[in-house]
This record gives C-alpha cells, sequence and structure tokens, in this order.
C-alpha cells in the first residue's frame, strides 16, 4: 500500500525567500504524484503533478517540484514566495490497484511573514 | 464550467441526529468521491463511485455512513446518528473527462460540528 509522508507540519518563511517543502512517499512502483494546496474554508486545488518523463514539473502559481526516485521524494519549491502563498499544502501519491486510489499527506502550513 | 459544488457548507447539529450532505460533481466526471478531512490531518477517503456503483467503500463506517449516487451523477452522504467524533470537514471530489482520471478537483468542503 502507498503512504505519505509530510516531515513538517509548519514552516514560517519571509516573503520573497525561497520554500522548499518535503515529500516522502511510500509505493513499490512508479506512483503517480500530486501536490494540492488548500486555502482556510476552501477545497484543494491542484498545483502539479507527475505522472512520467522529465522529473522536474512545473506547476501553477510559480511552484515547481522534483521527483527523486532514489530518495523516494518529490519536494515542492518556489523561488520567491507572496504573502498569498499562506496555505495548507498536501502531498499526494496515486496509484492503480483495484482502481486508482490517492492517499494524501498530513500536510503543511505554511505561514509568510512581511 | 462550474466546479464541485456541495453544500451545506456548514452544519451544526446535536448528536444522535440525522444529517445529510450533498454534492454534484464536474459535468462529464464519472468518477466521485467522498473524503473526511479532521482538523490538521489530510483528506481520507471514505467511498468511490465509478458511475453509480460504489467501487471502494472499505472506509465507509457502515454502520452509521450511507452513501448513494442514484443516477451516476449527483450524490448524498447521510450520518445516522451523529457522534461527537464526527465533526470534521467532508469533502467531495470528483475525476474524469479531460482532467484525466487520476486528477481530483474538490468541492469547498461541508463542515460538521457535532455538539
Amino acid at each position: 500500500a502507498q503512504s505519505v509522508t509530510q516531515p513538517d507540519i509548519h514552516i514560517t518563511v519571509s516573503e520573497g525567500a525561497s520554500l522548499e517543502l518535503r515529500c516522502n512517499y511510500s509505493y513499490g512502483a512508479t506512483p503517480y504524484l500530486f501536490w494540492y494546496v488548500q486555502s482556510p474554508g476552501q477545497g484543494l486545488q491542484l498545483l502539479l503533478k507527475y505522472f512520467s518523463g522529465d522529473t522536474l514539473v512545473q506547476g501553477i502559481k510559480g511552484f515547481e517540484a522534483e521527483f527523486k526516485r532514489s530518495q523516494s521524494s518529490f519536494n515542492l519549491r518556489k523561488p520567491s514566495v507572496h504573502w498569498s502563498d499562506a496555505a495548507e499544502y498536501f502531498c499526494a501519491v496515486g496509484a492503480s490497484t483495484g482502481g486508482f486510489k490517492t492517499i494524501f499527506g498530513a500536510g503543511t502550513r505554511l505561514f509568510v511573514k512581511a | 464550467e462550474a466546479g464541485v459544488v456541495q453544500s451545506p457548507r456548514y452544519k451544526i447539529i446535536e448528536k444522535k441526529q440525522p444529517v445529510a450532505f450533498w454534492c454534484n460533481p464536474i459535468s462529464g466526471h464519472n468518477t466521485l468521491y467522498w473524503y473526511l478531512q479532521n482538523l490538521g490531518q489530510g483528506p481520507e477517503l471514505l467511498i468511490r463511485y465509478e458511475n453509480e456503483e460504489a467501487v471502494d467503500d472499505s472506509q465507509l463506517p457502515k454502520d452509521r455512513f450511507s452513501a448513494e449516487r442514484l443516477k451516476g451523477v449527483d450524490s448524498t452522504l447521510k450520518i445516522q446518528p451523529a457522534e461527537l467524533g464526527d465533526s470534521a470537514v467532508y469533502l467531495c471530489a470528483s475525476s474524469g473527462g479531460t482532467g484525466g482520471a487520476n486528477v481530483l478537483t474538490f468541492g469547498a468542503g461541508s463542515r460538521l460540528t457535532v455538539l
């Protein structure tokens, strides 16, 4: 069965600083990997996804993520954080085993200070 | 294009009362999901529908939870009777169409408070 670990419960960065959110997954085969963002009182919105091919994927809002098979990681990055990026970020892994199932990590809450 | 629509957005009930949540997925999305999100946690799958068939309900507490998707479009999730521990956000999501079968689009959620 697949699983996802987000080691950081919360992270605080200054506006304009770079950001990296960590995600480690466990799955026997090549997984489908996702990052979603959730603003307060809202549902989850897809930032980016990795299915195959180039291991560096670009997403919306200036985010990118890199799949590293050797480290079982899919870390999310942004070179310069804006105050509007403050939200909860969820890494997820999907697998086609008896139907497609998506498992989410516990999330990392991002705080942005002025 | 309208997104995934959920109602009500907020519901406060006393324990042992029934409650129901409604979800209308994106048009053309054959797969519909109900997720439970506890405070400070990621979403956990309750049930997944392919059209009107529940293909994965292994995590649905069937003693008090039920769900239906009668015509393969909108869906209802019911809790009867509600317990204090059911206080959470209930998220509906759908997938399929041009977005692909593996990408979920979520509604805003229904926040339940059980007193």
